[in-house]
């Protein structure tokens, strides 16, 4: 699978959109990227995926660059419930396993 | 509700004595693993089960004994733990469909002395 670049961290103000991105410029065709994310030491929890068209669901949206290089998850208007780690995954179609990296730690400000 | 649950949640307990921790699951998934969560080192896969009867080792299965004798069910055994075992550690489910997204329980939190 795809290796997967992000930030470390990010902080974003209370009701703003957040953007997080990511790299993956390794990424083939039959990959996908998907998004989850882990609060404090709870369980990761899934957020949203996209192959090469943008995606949206009520918790966020993802934009995929034409080239797929590259990604970005938008949490419209983010709260403070929002501050987590932020994990971009690439994974091929079909597989199972999940390879985690060490994400973006979005800090949402009051 | 649809949930993973594990138990226990938090357990202190000393090297050498066995212990389970067990998953559970009631969204008929097909496939189910372990995961290990350490300071800087991330999330790694222990091991995953296909389907009944169908487990695998992942990338740090050294240490762990894992059964899938009921679909619902995937328990984690630790035959002789030992202190570098002390994590946390996260059960996962999801079908086996395309793309399906995992579902992760709350945690377990080991501490082996």
């Amino acid at each position: 699978d795809a290796k997967t670049t992000q930030p470390p961290s990010m902080d974003c103000a209370e009701g703003r959109a957040a953007n997080l991105p990511c790299n993956h410029s390794t990424i083939s065709g039959n990959e996908y990227v998907y998004w989850y994310r882990q609060i404090h030491s709870q369980g990761p929890q899934y957020i949203i995926h996209g192959l090469k068209n943008n995606e949206t669901n009520e918790m966020a949206s993802l934009i995929i660059t034409e080239d797929r290089k590259s990604s970005t998850l938008i949490l419209p208007h983010a709260t403070l419930r929002d501050t987590a780690v932020y994990y971009c995954i690439v994974r091929r179609e079909g597989a199972q396993k999940l390879v985690f990296g060490q994400g973006t730690r979005l800090t949402i400000n009051p | 509700e649809a949930q993973v649950t594990q138990n226990p949640r938090y357990l202190i307990t000393v090297t050498g004595k066995k212990l389970t921790v067990t998953c559970s699951q009631n969204m008929n998934h097909e496939y189910m693993s372990w995961y290990r969560q350490d300071p800087g080192l991330g999330l790694r896969q222990i091991y995953y089960s296909m389907n009944v009867e169908v487990t695998d080792k992942g990338d740090v299965p050294e240490g762990y004994k894992v059964s899938r004798k009921e679909k619902r069910n995937f328990p984690l055994i630790l035959e002789s733990p030992s202190p570098n075992q002390t994590s946390l550690y996260f059960c996962a489910s999801s079908f086996t469909g395309r793309n399906q997204p995992q579902h992760f329980g709350d945690g377990t939190r080991l501490s082996i002395l």
